[in-house]
């Protein structure tokens, strides 16, 4: 079966820190894997989706970025953190084939606050 | 208009009732519909997962989809308290490569012994 690990679950990172969440995936291959932020209030926002190695593609503009080196992981990354970055993020994951409406399946986040 | 609507509750049942949890959406190109359910400081966890209109059961579960209503629906049979959570109701478009998830931004329930 698949599992999805993010680490840490929890770091407090002062303003103007660079950040690094790691998410990775095992039990299947070339997933699609997504990074979401839930922020409390306001649901679920995507940031950033990949369906390969390399192809990364970014729904909002923000002080993020993410990347993915291997095919199970994924990687979401800042060079200097903003206050407004604090927030829950969540990685995810979905078998890939387009059209397919496969479901996605989350990890279980990091809770990231910024002093 | 949002794309999605659902109610935050809270809403408050005892443990045995049947609870109803509701979504409602603007777009008709919505095809995949999905419930989440989310413990506190935990990942959603995908709980039903449906195309189309029609009724999906899954032991205590039954989704719900109404696509001339675009209306969605999670019923719980025999509530438990291990039930208590937040629910998120969400849909996805079909075809091409369109990954995109629309979730509600969530009810949160609470089953009382």
């Amino acid at each position: 079966s698949q599992t999805i690990h993010q680490w840490p679950a929890t770091l407090v990172q002062p303003v103007g820190s660079p950040l690094s969440l790691e998410c990775t995936v095992e039990g299947t291959s070339n997933p699609n894997l997504y990074w979401y932020r839930q922020a409390a209030g306001r649901g679920l926002q995507l940031l950033f989706y990949s369906v390969g190695i390399g192809q990364i593609s970014s729904e909002v503009p923000q002080n993020l970025s993410a990347s993915r080196p291997q095919d199970r992981q994924f990687i979401l990354s800042s060079k200097k953190l903003l206050l407004s970055d604090s927030g829950f993020y969540l990685c995810a994951w979905s078998h890939s084939g387009k059209g397919t409406g496969q479901p996605q399946h989350f990890g279980d986040g990091t809770r990231l606050s910024i002093l | 208009q949002k794309e999605v609507e659902q109610d935050p509750g809270p809403l408050s049942v005892p443990e045995g009732a049947i609870v109803s949890l509701n979504c409602t959406y603007s777009n008709s190109a919505f095809q995949y519909f999905m419930w989440y359910r989310q413990y506190s400081r935990k990942g959603p966890e995908l709980l039903m997962y449906t195309y189309s209109s029609g009724n999906k059961e899954d032991g205590r579960f039954t989704a719900q989809v109404d696509k001339s209503s675009k209306y969605i629906s999670l019923f719980i049979r025999d509530s438990q308290p291990s039930d208590s959570a937040t629910y998120l109701c969400a849909m996805r478009k079909s075809g091409g490569s369109n990954y995109k998830l629309t979730f509600g931004k969530g009810t949160l329930l609470t089953v009382n012994p």
